[in-house]
């Protein structure tokens, strides 16, 4: 059925050091994957998204890595920074509408 | 330009009465999406609209209901409230109903 789910409720990471944040779906009709970033008191924000006919994406210190054989998405924060403390969700999109489920969230700790 | 405004921003209310949230999209986004987020089930989908139009329901009680307005703004509407209806509300908008959708920084509604 439709569900996303986080491996981790949290993770700390040393300042510097590359986040990288796991994610398991279980929809092989899923196809298209969004991670969001969600900071106290705010609503979750939007960091970057893949299609199911990639297996890789990057943006600005941030990469998604998509492995649909194992159903398994990955979110890498490169050289973490203390901005990076948050709430981060993977969540997954089926079929051209606006649907979107949500995983539980890992919370990430940055030690200084 | 303007982002997602949500309305109001907190609420107390009594078991038994009814609420109306607010959620006024970005301009020209004509997808609103709404969300009920916990700490215990996290975030989840309560239903979407696209053009005036109901096209995806989560699997929440009919005492939650939703709309959407010619101008996009949409309202959802809980009524006969239960104390686990506490929790933030969130609204997403997106341009088409796919891709990334921007949240609001939600409603904090209390049930007392």
């Amino acid at each position: 059925g439709e569900s996303v789910g986080l491996h981790l409720p949290t993770l700390s990471v040393q300042e510097g050091d590359n986040s990288i944040i796991n994610c398991a779906y279980s929809n092989s009709a899923s196809d298209y994957f969004i991670w969001y970033k969600q900071e106290s008191g705010k609503g979750p924000q939007f960091i970057i998204d893949i299609r199911s006919n990639m297996d890789k994406r990057q943006g600005q210190r941030v990469t998604v890595l998509l492995n649909k054989t194992v159903k398994h998405l990955s979110l890498q924060i490169a050289a973490t920074q203390p901005g990076d403390s948050a709430v981060y969700f993977c969540a997954e999109n089926i079929g051209g509408d606006d649907k979107i489920i949500f995983g539980k969230g890992t919370r990430l700790h940055i030690l200084p | 330009k303007a982002g997602v405004t949500q309305t109001p921003r907190y609420l107390i209310k009594t078991r038994g009465q009814q609420v109306t949230l607010s959620c006024s999209p970005i301009s020209g986004h004509r997808s609103v999406s709404w969300y009920q987020q916990t700490p215990g089930q996290g975030l989840q989908f309560l239903f979407e609209y696209f053009s005036e139009t109901q096209r995806n329901k989560g699997n929440f009680p009919g005492r939650f209901s939703g709309r959407q307005f010619s101008n996009s703004r949409s309202e959802m509407n809980v009524s006969t409230l239960e104390l686990g209806d506490s929790a933030l509300y969130l609204c997403a908008s997106s341009l088409k109903g796919r891709g990334e959708a921007f949240f609001g920084q939600g409603t904090r509604l209390t049930v007392v």
